[in-house]
């Protein structure tokens, strides 16, 4: 069964700390992962997309990696911020239709300032 | 990025009615939609697939009798709960690749939440 998991759960750190927060997967044949932010009772706002060929993508403050090998990946947010409060989701696409994700339970996590 | 709205962001109705929920596409065509379904503290669920000019297509364990989509136009998908119950009470989101986008990246609705009494 292909099943995505994100750890921790929730992440609460002070305004200004570099922080990681980690998504699995188990099944490695990927077709590529995305990487979304939502906020409370809102939609999905995309963050980085990663093909399966690719091992990171940058975007501002933020990084994503992947490494297919082991099923993870791993997004680092520099120079945290409140604003950045919110829930991050990773999502699987193994091919076939487009929007058949499997998402994680996502990290929520809390910025203080 | 692109721009996917979605209308009403919050509905409450009574058991037995059925509610529609809109899905645009603004600044780009889209032939295939995706409608999500998120319950409290789980993760998203792929629903069924939405698409411009035929039948949706939809996952298994969904009822396509209860859960109506129709896609008219390349800008909007509805999705109609018919005779909803409680147990219909989620957050629904959809989603659409756009082709200016990166191939593969979805670009997702701001959700609707629905409460049925």
């Amino acid at each position: 069964k292909q099943e995505v998991t994100q750890i921790p759960a929730a992440l609460s750190v002070p305004e200004g700390e570099n922080l990681v927060l980690n998504c699995s997967f188990t099944d490695s044949a990927i077709y590529n992962l995305q990487w979304f932010r939502q906020d409370p009772g809102k939609g999905l706002t995309s963050l980085l997309l990663i093909q399966s060929s690719q091992r990171e993508q940058t975007s501002g403050r933020l990084n994503a990696s992947l490494d297919k090998s082991s099923g993870r990946s791993t997004l680092y947010i520099a120079a945290s911020q409140p604003g950045d409060s919110a829930t991050y989701l990773c999502a699987v696409n193994y091919g076939g239709s487009q929007g058949n994700l499997i998402f994680g339970k996502g990290t929520k996590l809390s910025v203080k300032p | 990025g692109a721009v996917v709205s979605q209308h009403p962001s919050w509905v409450i109705c009574k058991s037995g009615t059925s509610v529609k929920i809109e899905c645009r596409s603004l600044d780009f065509q889209a032939t295939t939609m995706f409608w999500y379904r998120q319950f409290p503290k789980q993760s998203l669920m792929l629903m069924a697939t939405s698409n411009e000019g035929s039948k949706a297509t939809y996952e298994q364990g969904v009822e396509k009798d209860k859960f109506l989509i129709n896609h008219a136009s390349l800008t909007l998908s509805t999705l109609t709960v018919t005779s909803a119950h409680p147990e219909d009470s989620s957050f629904y989101i959809c989603s659409a690749p756009s082709g200016l986008a990166r191939a593969g990246e979805l670009f997702f609705g701001e959700g609707s939440r629905l409460t049925v009494l």
